[in-house]
Order: structure tokens, then C-alpha cells, then sequence
């Protein structure tokens, strides 16, 4: 059984730019999760999606989107990066909502 | 929304001794009360769980009760070991419907002294 994967595992970006962060699964595992989490706080939820539809959503702006795919892999893209953006971005996957998270080791971003 | 509140926010203790963590909330609703532990450059782990209509839970040196009435419940480490070194989150949330995600206490750094 392998676990939550995510890639890359850090990432430099400027200012204003895009990026995509990349997330696979648990095998099994139909829900997924986006958090962000800065130096020192708990992880903040992002958004979750479900067959491969976002059905819940955190306190973040629009430029926050994601995707999942049939196979349940899932990305997460922001743009226009704020230097506030920099954090650890961790995916979690679960075979059903709010029981049992499986998460990532993260991506750390770092907005310059 | 969930409030989350966690207590200690760190916590020193020398090993072999016990640790106690705390954490309030505020959403009565809630009925899952899980503890993730996050080790240094990883994600958070799932280490136990429980659920509102039991009072105590343990998995060998770990256990978590629950007091439903204050909206609080505990994270208890007995025979505490160097590995045990990590940050400490609690999530409790309401399982019955919806995609609010997990809402996290601001965490307990636990450190462990030879």
C-alpha cells in the first residue's frame, strides 16, 4: 500500500508568477485535500475535492484552484504568488471524508 | 467555525516521564477527535483517534480521553521515549456531512530531555 506522495518537494518562485504542486494518493483512497501550513502554525485547510469535484472549501481567494483526476491524483495551482505565500503546502487523501487523513510529506514553496 | 485552542503550546519532559496535552473546542457538534504527530520535514500522522461516544482510547503508551461536556479531550504519552520528540496537533471536526476540512490547534512542541 503506498502512501500520499506530493512533488516537488521545495520550489523557489518569484513574485506574480504560477505554480502547480502535485499530489498522488493513497491507493484507495477518493478524497483529497489541499492544507497550508506556515513556519510554526497548524496546517490551514485549503480545499477538498471528491470525485474529482471541489465539494468544501478554507478562507483562501480564488487565485487557489485545483484538480483532481480519475485516478485520483489531484493538483494545486496558485497564482499570482504573494510573498505570504510561502509555506509548506501538504495534500491529504482518505478513503472517506473527515475519518482517518493520510498525509504528504509536503511541498515547501518559496516565494521570493 | 471550529475555534481550536491546544495547551502547552511546549512541553518538556525528561524521558521515561509522562506528557499531557490539551485541547479545547468549541463546536459542539463535533463527534471525531483525532491527534496527528508531525516529525521534523514531514506531514502530519495520524497516531490515535476516538470518537464521541467513547470516553477513552489507548494504543500501548498513547491514549486520548475525551470530556464531551467541557468540549475538551487529551493526548496522553506514558513512558516517554526520545522518538516521541515532535510537534503535536489535535483536529476535532464533526463527521456528519459537508468538506469544511480539518481544523488544527496551533500545536504542542514536545520535546523529550535525555
Amino acid at each position: 500500500e503506498t502512501g500520499v506522495t506530493q512533488s516537488p518537494t521545495h520550489l523557489i518562485k518569484t513574485r506574480g508568477q504560477q505554480v502547480t504542486l502535485r499530489c498522488s494518493s493513497q491507493s484507495g483512497h477518493n478524497t483529497v485535500s489541499w492544507y497550508q501550513q506556515a513556519l510554526g502554525q497548524g496546517p490551514q485547510f485549503i480545499f477538498q475535492y471528491y470525485r474529482e469535484e471541489e465539494n468544501g472549501r478554507g478562507n483562501f481567494p480564488p487565485r487557489f484552484s485545483g484538480l483532481q483526476f480519475p485516478n485520483y491524483s489531484s493538483e494545486l495551482n496558485v497564482n499570482a504568488l504573494e510573498l505570504d505565500d510561502s509555506a509548506l503546502y501538504l495534500c491529504a487523501s482518505s478513503l472517506v471524508a473527515h475519518y482517518g487523513y493520510t498525509f504528504g510529506s509536503g511541498t515547501r514553496l518559496t516565494v521570493v | 467555525g471550529e475555534n481550536v485552542e491546544q495547551h502547552p503550546s511546549t512541553l518538556s519532559v525528561q524521558e521515561g516521564d509522562s506528557a499531557v496535552i490539551k485541547c479545547t473546542y468549541s463546536d459542539s457538534a463535533s463527534n471525531y477527535f483525532p491527534w496527528y504527530k508531525q516529525e521534523l520535514g514531514k506531514g502530519p500522522q495520524l497516531i490515535i483517534d476516538i470518537r464521541s461516544n467513547v470516553g477513552e482510547k489507548k494504543d500501548q503508551r498513547i491514549a486520548v480521553t475525551l470530556n464531551k461536556t467541557a468540549k475538551h479531550f487529551s493526548l496522553h504519552i506514558t513512558e516517554t521515549q526520545p522518538e516521541d520528540s515532535a510537534v503535536y496537533f489535535c483536529a476535532p471536526q464533526y463527521s456528519g456531512g459537508g468538506a469544511d476540512g480539518l481544523t488544527f490547534g496551533k500545536g504542542t512542541h514536545l520535546i523529550i530531555q535525555p
